[in-house]
């Protein structure tokens, strides 16, 4: 099954609030990311959070983490036309089995946004 | 501004045809990636460099190929004998060498879109 899943749409307000969801499989991961996509362009990163915090804010987003349930929430604040884009959620782990010496990053579907004046 | 430049930004091939697609970063990245990403699909990892002269498979290589001869450059071919070869293509390069602590930052190129005629 997969490593990391999330919802693929999510729609609101322009001015609500968005609350993208995600979850993961594997209980050693260390570090769990969120990168917007916009269209035709490749990735960026928003935030990421170490496993043993359960919440991050940077200005308009907040990221909570709930370890033993194995879920990562990205909450956008007053969401504007211009945040519409895909999402993606990932984690690194450093389990044997998955090669991860690397730290690579294990990328859920991406969730796409659309917000609505 | 350092970076990664991926070329060309779009790309038509012929069936049969090899194509090379470019990705030079000058962010002195020890590491870099080629993942293919595809609608509803999310990302999937190609092949991956942790050194020059160094690589290895992901879990989709069947049909592609990479080098890694200078720190800067990992270019990616994707061969005749990739049956699906229409999709975007996303070069990334991070910092981090080996897992075990600190987070695994991914930055990304603008990406390649193929298309097979």
């Amino acid at each position: 099954g997969e490593d990391v899943e999330q919802s693929l749409f999510l729609s609101v307000r322009e001015g609500d609030s968005s609350v993208i969801n995600c979850t993961y499989t594997d209980s050693s991961s260390t570090y769990l990311y969120w990168y917007k996509q916009e269209p035709g362009a490749g990735l960026q990163l928003l935030t990421y959070i170490f496993s043993n915090m359960d919440m991050k804010q940077d200005q308009r987003l907040t990221v909570l983490l709930n370890k033993k349930d194995k879920h990562l929430s990205l909450r956008i604040a007053d969401t504007q036309t211009g945040d519409s884009a895909i999402y993606f959620c990932a984690e690194t782990s450093h389990r044997a089995d998955r090669g991860s010496t690397l730290g690579r990053l294990y990328f859920g579907r991406g969730t796409q946004l659309t917000v609505w004046p | 501004d350092g970076g990664i430049t991926q070329s060309p930004k779009y790309l038509f091939r012929k069936e049969g045809q090899n194509v090379t697609l470019s990705c030079e970063q000058n962010l002195n990245h020890d590491a870099m990636y080629w993942y293919r990403q595809d609608p509803g699909q999310g990302l999937r990892l190609i092949y991956y460099s942790q050194i020059v002269n160094d690589f290895q498979k992901g879990d989709i290589a069947e049909g592609y190929s990479v080098s890694r001869e200078k720190k800067e450059s990992f270019p990616l071919t994707v061969t005749s004998a990739q049956k699906n070869p229409t999709a975007f293509y996303l070069c990334a390069s991070s910092a981090k060498f080996q897992g075990g602590s600190g987070a695994n930052v991914l930055t990304f190129g603008a990406g390649s879109r193929l298309t097979v005629l």
